[in-house]
C-alpha cells in the first residue's frame, strides 16, 4: 500500500471547514483514498473514501487532486466533538495500514 | 443492532500469564482483524482472518496467537512470549480486506 504523510495536528475553529490535508504521492491507480478518525480511547470511525472523483457525505467531503497525489478532507462546520485523530490511508489490495494520522483540535 | 463487541474494556495481567481477549461481531463479516495501538501511535496489524479456520500473521505478530473457529468470533491471546503487552487492543471486521472496517470499542490492557 502506498504510504501517506500527513500532519501531526492541526487547530480549527468551531463552526468553521476544518480541512485535513494527505499526501500519498507514491499511490498506485488501484488504490482508495480512505479517511478514518479516532476519537480518544475508541475505536476508529470510516468517514469517506475515494478513487478519483470527489466525493461527499452525512459527515464530510473528500477532494482527490487530479494526479491522485494528495487529498484533503472537509469537515464543513466543525464541531467539539470532531475533536479527534484523522487517517488518511491508501487501500488496494493489500490490508489496510494506519499511520499516526492528524490529531485535529477543536477551538470553542 | 449490528456491530462488534470487544470484552472486557480493562483486563490486568500477571506477568507470565497467557490472557485472551473476545472479539464478536454480528455483521456477518467474513474478515476479522486484530490491532495494537500504543499511546500515541497509529494501529499496528497483529492477526487477520480472511474466512473461517484460516488466518494470516500481521506486523506484530510474535507473542499473539489467534483462532477463528466461528464467522462471529476471533479471539486474541496474549502470551507470555509477548514482552511488553501493554497496549489498547483493537478489533474489526469487513466483508473483506478493501472495504471500510467496523471496529470495537477496544480493551485496554495492563500489566501488574
Amino acid at each position: 500500500d502506498a504510504k501517506t504523510t500527513q500532519p501531526p495536528s492541526m487547530d480549527c475553529a468551531e463552526g468553521r471547514a476544518a480541512n485535513l490535508p494527505c499526501n500519498h504521492s507514491t499511490i498506485s491507480g488501484n488504490e482508495y483514498v480512505y479517511w478514518y478518525r479516532q476519537i480518544h480511547s475508541q475505536g476508529p470511525q470510516y468517514i469517506i473514501h475515494g478513487l478519483k472523483n470527489n466525493e461527499t457525505n452525512e459527515m464530510a467531503s473528500l477532494i482527490i487532486t487530479e494526479d491522485r497525489k494528495s487529498s484533503t478532507l472537509i469537515l464543513p462546520h466543525a464541531t467539539l466533538r470532531d475533536t479527534a485523530v484523522y487517517y488518511c490511508i491508501a487501500v488496494g489490495d493489500d490490508k489496510i495500514i494506519f499511520g499516526k494520522g492528524t490529531r485535529l483540535h477543536i477551538l470553542p | 443492532d449490528g456491530g462488534i463487541t470487544q470484552s472486557p474494556k480493562y483486563l490486568f495481567r500477571k506477568e507470565g500469564q497467557n490472557v485472551t481477549l473476545s472479539c464478536e461481531q454480528n455483521l456477518n463479516h467474513d474478515a476479522m482483524y486484530w490491532y495494537r495501538q500504543d499511546p500515541g501511535q497509529g494501529l499496528r496489524l497483529i492477526y487477520y482472518s480472511q474466512i473461517v479456520n484460516d488466518f494470516q500473521k500481521g506486523d506484530i505478530a510474535e507473542g499473539y496467537s489467534v483462532s477463528r473457529e466461528k464467522k462471529e468470533s476471533f479471539p486474541l491471546t496474549v502470551t507470555s512470549a509477548q514482552k511488553n503487552p501493554t497496549a489498547f487492543y483493537l478489533c474489526a471486521s469487513s466483508m473483506d480486506t478493501t472495504l471500510p472496517q467496523h471496529f470495537g470499542d477496544g480493551t485496554r490492557l495492563s500489566i501488574l
